[in-house]
C-alpha cells in the first residue's frame, strides 16, 4: 500500500503568518492527493482536490500543490479559526491512505 | 444540501456485532460511492473500504477482509457498515463519505457523516 509521510507532525504559528505542511507519497500518485481539516470532535471537511483544485467554499487562503510524490499545503495569512489537524489523502490507488496528520496550534 | 446524518453511538462487548448506517439526503444517491473511515481515539485516520450505491460493488481494507460489510438501501439512500468479532482496537469514530467517483477506485470525499462512536469494552 501507498505510504504517505506528512510533515511536521505539529506546529505552532502565529496568526497571520504563513503555514507549510508537506506530504510525501511512497510511490508516484500522480495528482490524486487531496487535503482535509479536522477540528475538535468536528468531522474531517476536504480543502483541496486532486493536489491543488480548490474546494468549493473553501478560503482562497488555502491552497495546494504538487505531484508525483511530493506535495504541500499553505496556509496564507493563518487565522485562528484555521487551529485544526491537517491530513492528506490518497486515491490513486486501493488502498485508500491517509498521511498522520499535521496539527496546527495557534500562538 | 448534500447531507450524510449517521446513527448513534454504540457499546457493545468483545465478540460481538454492531452495524452503523448513513442516511443519505440531498443528492442522487445512486450516482455516487461511500467511503467508511475510522478514526480511534487520538489517532490518524484509517480507510475501510468503499461501497458503489449504483451497484454495491465492494472494495475492503485487507485488514478487515471477513470481518466487515458496507451494503446500501436505495428506496432510502441508506448505507449500512458491519463489523463483526469485536476487539478492543475496534474503538474508534466510524465516519462515512459521499465518494466522488462511482467507480471502484474512488476519489475524494465530501460530504463527511457526524461520526459514530463504537465503544468496545467488556
Amino acid at each position: 500500500e501507498i505510504v504517505l509521510t506528512q510533515s511536521p507532525d505539529f506546529q505552532s504559528v502565529t496568526p497571520k503568518e504563513k503555514v507549510t505542511i508537506t506530504c510525501r507519497a511512497s510511490q508516484s500518485i500522480g495528482s490524486s492527493l487531496h487535503w482535509y481539516q479536522q477540528k475538535p470532535d468536528q468531522s474531517p471537511k476536504l480543502l483541496i482536490k486532486y493536489a491543488s483544485q480548490s474546494f468549493s467554499g473553501v478560503p482562497s487562503r488555502f491552497s495546494g500543490s504538487g505531484s508525483g510524490t511530493d506535495f504541500t499545503l499553505t496556509i496564507n495569512s493563518l487565522e485562528a479559526e484555521d487551529a485544526a489537524t491537517y491530513y492528506c489523502h490518497q486515491s490513486s490507488s486501493l488502498p485508500h491512505t491517509f498521511g498522520g496528520g499535521t496539527k496546527v496550534e495557534i500562538k | 444540501q448534500v447531507q450524510l446524518v449517521q446513527s448513534g453511538a454504540e457499546v457493545k462487548k468483545p465478540g460481538a456485532s454492531v452495524k452503523v448506517s448513513c442516511k443519505a439526503s440531498g443528492y442522487t444517491f445512486t450516482s455516487y460511492g461511500i467511503s467508511w473511515v475510522r478514526q480511534a481515539p487520538g489517532q490518524g485516520l484509517e480507510w475501510m473500504g468503499w461501497i458503489s450505491a449504483y451497484n454495491g460493488n465492494t472494495n475492503y481494507a485487507q485488514k478487515l477482509q471477513g470481518r466487515v460489510t458496507m451494503t446500501t438501501d436505495t428506496s432510502t439512500s441508506t448505507a449500512y457498515m458491519e463489523l463483526r468479532s469485536l476487539r478492543s482496537d475496534d474503538t474508534a469514530v466510524y465516519y462515512c463519505a459521499r465518494d466522488s467517483s462511482s467507480g471502484p477506485q474512488g476519489g475524494w470525499f465530501d460530504p463527511w457523516g457526524q461520526g459514530t462512536l463504537v465503544t468496545v469494552s467488556s
